[in-house]
């Protein structure tokens, strides 16, 4: 087990809805980055956090918001859900420390109806 | 654009043979790669991690092998084990950009 967990583990919701997503990271780790990862498909880097601020995104739009808390915890927040927003949501902490290792949680799966 | 991972998608191999998973990356700056295990139902799970500068590390198992000639990266599995079913994937990272960039993965199936 990796210490980094993810809440909830399952969630259904409908077009147009707005969801939260929870990961609290590693022990010791300051950084955290979130994927989505799509039915048979690889994980699509969404956005990192680190010292509470966004340090990086991917090809994702602004309804795709995130934020970190001072315990190095972040949520994840989808505005305007669409079908195709239904995958594995994927958290990862890490230490900047220079190995840069990412630590993944055991996702959240969401389903958008 | 960058990617990592032309896979093949799926990989059979006999229980206690050698598996030989197979990754090409097209982004020359990727400092750092990562193979991680994904079993159903449960996030990626770090197996090993080579460094731009070398060219082979080894772990419990497993040999991660790179050839920055040709753009390749490989995992070697001894012995597989009926555990070591799950989904591949090579990723890379940038330092400084931070972002793994994932293949599609290979599914690899033990045959008892």
């Amino acid at each position: 087990e990796t210490g980094v967990t993810q809440s909830p583990t399952h969630l259904i919701k409908t077009r147009g809805q707005q969801v939260t997503l929870r990961c609290s990271s590693q022990s010791g780790h300051n950084t955290v980055s979130w994927y989505q990862q799509a039915l048979g498909q690889g994980p699509q880097f969404i956005f990192q956090y680190y010292r509470e601020e966004e340090n990086g995104r991917g090809n994702f739009p602004p309804r795709f918001s995130g934020l970190q808390f001072p315990n190095y915890s972040s949520e994840l927040n989808v505005n305007a859900l669409e079908l195709d927003d239904s995958a594995l949501y994927l958290c990862a902490s890490s230490f900047r420390d220079g190995k840069e290792t990412q630590y993944f949680g055991p996702g959240t799966r969401l389903l958008v109806l | 654009g960058e990617s990592v991972g032309l896979h093949l998608p799926t990989l059979s191999v006999q229980e206690g043979d050698n598996s030989i998973i197979n990754c090409a990356y097209s982004n020359s700056a990727s400092d750092y790669f990562i193979w991680y295990k994904q079993e159903s139902g449960k996030g990626p799970q770090f197996i090993i991690d080579i460094r731009s500068n070398m060219d082979k590390r080894q772990g419990q198992r497993v040999t991660v092998l790179l050839n920055k000639t040709v753009k390749h990266l490989s995992l070697q599995i001894a012995a597989t084990q009926p555990g070591d079913s799950a989904v591949y994937f090579c990723a890379g990272l940038n330092f400084g950009n931070e972002k793994l960039t994932f293949g599609t993965g290979t599914r690899l199936t033990i045959i008892p």
